[in-house]
């Protein structure tokens, strides 16, 4: 099946530095790639969506500034969190779907887990 | 506007008994549903669609209109089961999927 790949799995920086995950898929072209953010025992939000070669939809009351998303190829987006904060901290997932693929189906990465200090 | 709701944020039956994650949903248009599901120390993936009519690990969904509900049902629940189910729909207009907000479902032996 499809796979998809996130790295890191899990990351530490400091207060006020940058981070970038990136979100690769390893064995199909995805056209659109979703990134969401995960909270404890929550559901997930959708932070954004990405075409590739075009700018990223945001979600309502994301700051695109601070969540900055590249879909340069058909194979890799990354996110970028500009300027991090402890209240960054939280677990980022993304997805990827491709033009052949089955409506609505969605391959996820293993996630990245996020802690700002 | 589109709207997932799974009233049962836990939800544990013990094993061999039926089980039955509630889904219900708003949107203006025809709806196309998914149930995706995560296993402990898994990724997210897909569980089954209501346009497939399938079943899978013995997991069956029905899509009722009137009632706008797309309930996750299986006879009888086996330990394998527990983990963490989300329903969710997909919007035509943006292109992506709306998620409810999970049910974690625990089988005890």
């Amino acid at each position: 099946g499809a796979v998809v790949s996130q790295h890191p799995s899990w990351v530490i920086c400091k207060s006020g530095t940058s981070v970038k995950i990136e979100c690769r898929s390893l064995d199909f072209q995805a056209t659109t790639m979703f990134w969401y953010r995960q909270f404890p025992k929550q559901s997930l939000m959708l932070m954004a969506t990405s075409n590739e070669g075009s700018k990223a939809t945001y979600e309502q009351g994301v700051e695109k500034d601070k969540f900055l998303i590249n879909h340069a190829s058909l194979t890799l987006s990354t996110l970028t969190v500009t300027s991090a904060h402890p209240e960054d901290s939280s677990f980022y997932i993304c997805s990827a779907s491709w033009r052949g693929g089955v409506t609505g189906e969605l391959f996820f990465g293993e996630g990245s887990r996020l802690t700002v200090l | 506007a589109q709207r997932v709701t799974q009233p049962e944020k836990l939800l544990s039956v013990f094993k061999g008994a039926p089980v039955e994650l509630k889904c219900n949903y708003s949107y203006s248009g025809s709806p196309e549903l998914f149930w995706y599901v995560q296993y402990s120390r898994q990724r997210l993936q897909l569980l089954l669609r209501h346009i497939s009519r399938e079943s899978i690990k013995g997991f069956t969904a029905d899509l009722n209109k009137g009632e706008t509900s797309f309930h996750l049902k299986k006879p009888f629940a086996q330990e394998e089961d527990s983990a963490m189910y989300y329903c969710a729909l997909l919007d035509e207009g943006a292109q992506k999927l709306v998620f409810g907000q999970g049910t974690r479902l625990t089988i005890n032996p």
